[in-house]
């Protein structure tokens, strides 16, 4: 069965504070993405890997940034946490295949207050 | 420019009837595909159907189609015969086929299916 892994359900941070999401998927796929999930917004990119080391922007990426150090794991840092950044995140990876679906963690919803 | 666009934010239908589900998309790469998803209240996402841009038949997955008429940009879900499990959001999605494939979605639909 395959498998992506968020490393918390629910998280609660302070404004300031430094968070890392983490996200890990054991079918050897080289995409993996980060989303973040907002009412009436949909899913928005914040960043997505293509290999080891690699990284590209999504749609909205300011204020985050991104590791990938092993194919199998991808983290989304959190800087310098902020109550805008409220939200749940949702991470996801795919093969490199066009018409193979990605699949997806089951959703890290962080509160920063 | 949104690549995705669902302009249904809700959606109402009773049990046993159709639904469609609209999307239109943005694209100049001659090679992509579109997906669907669902997302009940529990959060998950499920994938239900995939339509790539060569494909000559429109995708079917049991009470799943996806009506792709290419020279619209649109590919819109059909949910024949609703049934109440069939609440949930909706998204639509797409990658394309040059570059990274990064995997991009619209703000979704929810449906709501009454008894």
């Amino acid at each position: 069965d395959v498998k992506v892994t968020q490393s918390s359900r629910y998280l609660v941070k302070r404004t300031g504070e430094k968070v890392f999401l983490e996200c890990v998927q054991d079918m050897d796929h080289e995409n993996m993405f980060w989303y973040r999930q907002d009412p009436g917004l949909g899913l928005r990119l914040i960043y997505f890997s293509y290999d080891v080391k690699m990284k590209e922007k999504g749609d909205i990426p300011e204020g985050y940034s991104v590791s990938r150090e092993k194919k199998e794991r991808f983290s989304l840092i959190l800087e310098s946490a902020s109550t805008n950044q409220t939200s749940m995140y949702l991470c996801a990876s795919s093969l490199t295949v066009l018409e193979k679906q990605a699949f997806f963690g089951q959703g890290t919803r962080l509160t920063v207050v | 420019a949104q690549k995705i666009t669902q302009t249904q934010p809700g959606m109402f239908v009773q049990e046993k009837e159709a639904v469609t589900l609209d999307c239109t998309y943005d694209t100049s790469d001659p090679s992509y595909g579109l997906f669907w998803y669902k997302q009940p209240s529990s959060g998950e996402m499920i994938f239900l159907i995939y339509q790539g841009s060569y494909d000559q038949q429109n995708a079917t997955e049991g009470r799943y189609s996806l009506n792709f008429q290419k020279a619209r940009k649109s590919a819109n879900l059909v949910i024949s015969a609703s049934q109440l499990g069939d609440s949930a959001m909706y998204f639509c999605a797409m990658r394309e086929g040059r570059g990274f494939q990064k995997l991009v979605f619209g703000t979704g639909t929810r449906l709501l299916v009454s008894p």
